[in-house]
């Protein structure tokens, strides 16, 4: 089964800080996803990547950044947090662009911005 | 641009009744449909996905109908259990990479 795993479940930061939110695959998937979700308002896409060190902009992209190094770990950054940045986060991954196989989630992380 | 759309936010099932939910689409080129499950603290779980040369598909206890006349999805759940209580998303896949997804059908299931 593939596993995505993300750093912390739950994370508190203030205002200013700048919050770093991890992720890691462990099935060699191209194609990896941040996205937030918000109460009444579903899944939106923030970035993905379809390879190492290459990143597009989702549909909002503002106030964040993301990085991806090695293929396995796709890092969502938050350059300086804001409380409308307080949501869940959702890592997601799948195998190549195009094909018919599901993006696959990690947990989440809860993130609070006071 | 395009939407989807789940039709109803709640739905309360009997155990062991069948539970139908369903979901509405409006862009015609999307070709691949999945049907996620997610529980309180987790995140989405993949149930059950169909590309748009099918029109239905099955899998344990579940099956997608998906009309492309009307860009309707659903999702049936068969002898629904408590397990089964959770928030069900369908998503739309209309270009290589992103999905699109609805807000959600929590379900209920009573003993």
């Amino acid at each position: 089964d593939v596993k995505v795993t993300q750093s912390s479940r739950y994370l508190v930061k203030r205002t200013g800080e700048k919050v770093f939110l991890e992720c890691v695959q462990d099935m060699d998937h191209e194609n990896m996803f941040w996205y937030r979700q918000d109460p009444g308002l579903g899944l939106r896409l923030i970035y993905f990547s379809y390879d190492v060190k290459m990143k597009e902009k989702g549909d909002i992209p503002e106030g964040y950044s993301v990085s991806r190094e090695k293929k396995e770990r796709f890092s969502l950054i938050l350059e300086s947090a804001s409380t409308n940045q307080t949501s869940m986060y959702l890592c997601a991954s799948t195998i190549f662009r195009g094909n018919n196989q599901p993006q696959h989630f990690g947990d989440g992380t809860r993130l609070s911005i006071l | 641009g395009e939407s989807v759309g789940l039709h109803l936010p709640t739905l309360s099932v009997q155990e062991g009744d069948n539970s139908i939910i369903n979901c509405a689409y409006s862009n015609s080129a999307s070709d691949y449909f999945i049907w996620y499950k997610q529980e309180s603290g987790k995140g989405p779980q993949f149930i059950i996905d169909i590309r748009s040369n099918m029109d239905k598909r099955q899998g344990q206890r579940v099956t997608v109908l998906l009309n492309k006349t009307v860009k309707h999805l659903s999702l049936q759940i068969a002898a629904t259990q408590p397990g089964d209580s959770a928030v069900y998303f369908c998503a739309e896949r209309s270009n290589d990479y992103k999905l699109s997804f609805g807000a959600g059908t929590t379900v209920t299931v009573r003993a």
